[in-house]
């Protein structure tokens, strides 16, 4: 298992972007699979998309593709989730979590609440 | 993109009381069915995956089981320390899902 840390708490205008990363220790970073998975007040779970260092390869879902880039630098085993032009509706904790594949997530980050307001 | 639909949402048992939740998918998911827990203000951590494996860990008193639309998720004998929310996940199929959660509470 990797232990994941992500970065702190973020506020943005709408219209705007925000880069939340993710940074792993304690297993070869690359050969995981890294998702982002986001959580609005008050709601449930939902899987925005991954992303496999070791193949450069992505997946989106598709509510998200067109708005969100996923990135991995390998030498600093950190991955990278940027998600553009922001409304109120983005509002959320947005977690990175690991695993061997798309599967189960057994590693998560503690969350980066991302705020969203004029 | 497969539904994944938990009940109840929410319910209240006293220690020691067996709970159970179920998960229900839209479609045939075989047995690719994953549990997670979640206390407030904490990340998701994995207790049971591939429907019925606990994770590294996890008390025995947690189970799981299930296959194909319907599966289970078991609290043997609730503890004080279970209260959290319970959400399934769905990985047959991409994009990746999660049911609704279910609240679980201390009467």
């Amino acid at each position: 298992q990797v232990q994941l840390v992500q970065s702190g708490a973020e506020v943005k205008k709408p219209g705007s972007s925000v880069k939340v990363s993710c940074k792993a220790s304690g297993d070869t970073f690359s050969k995981y699979c890294i998702s982002w998975v986001r959580q609005a007040p008050g709601q449930g779970l939902e899987w925005m998309g991954g992303i496999i260092p070791l193949f450069t390869t992505v997946n989106y879902a598709q509510k998200f593709q067109g708005r969100v880039t996923f990135t991995a630098v390998e030498s600093t085993s950190t991955a990278y989730m940027e998600l553009s032009s922001l409304r109120s509706e983005d509002t959320a904790m947005y977690y990175c979590a690991s695993g061997e594949g798309y599967n189960y997530f057994d590693s998560w980050g503690q969350g980066t609440l991302v705020s969203v307001s004029s | 993109d497969i539904q994944m639909t938990q009940s109840p949402s929410s319910l209240s048992a006293s220690v020691g009381d067996r709970v159970t939740i179920t998960c229900q998918a839209s479609q045939d998911i075989s047995n690719y069915l994953n549990w997670y827990q979640q206390k407030p203000g904490k990340a998701p951590k994995l207790l049971i995956y591939d429907v019925s494996t606990l994770e590294t860990g996890v008390p025995p008193r947690f189970s799981g089981s299930g296959s194909g639309t319907d599966f289970t998720f078991t609290i043997s004998s609730l503890q004080p320390e279970d209260v959290a929310t319970y959400y399934c996940q769905q990985y047959d199929k991409l994009p990746l899902t999660f049911g609704g959660g279910t609240q679980v509470e201390i009467k």
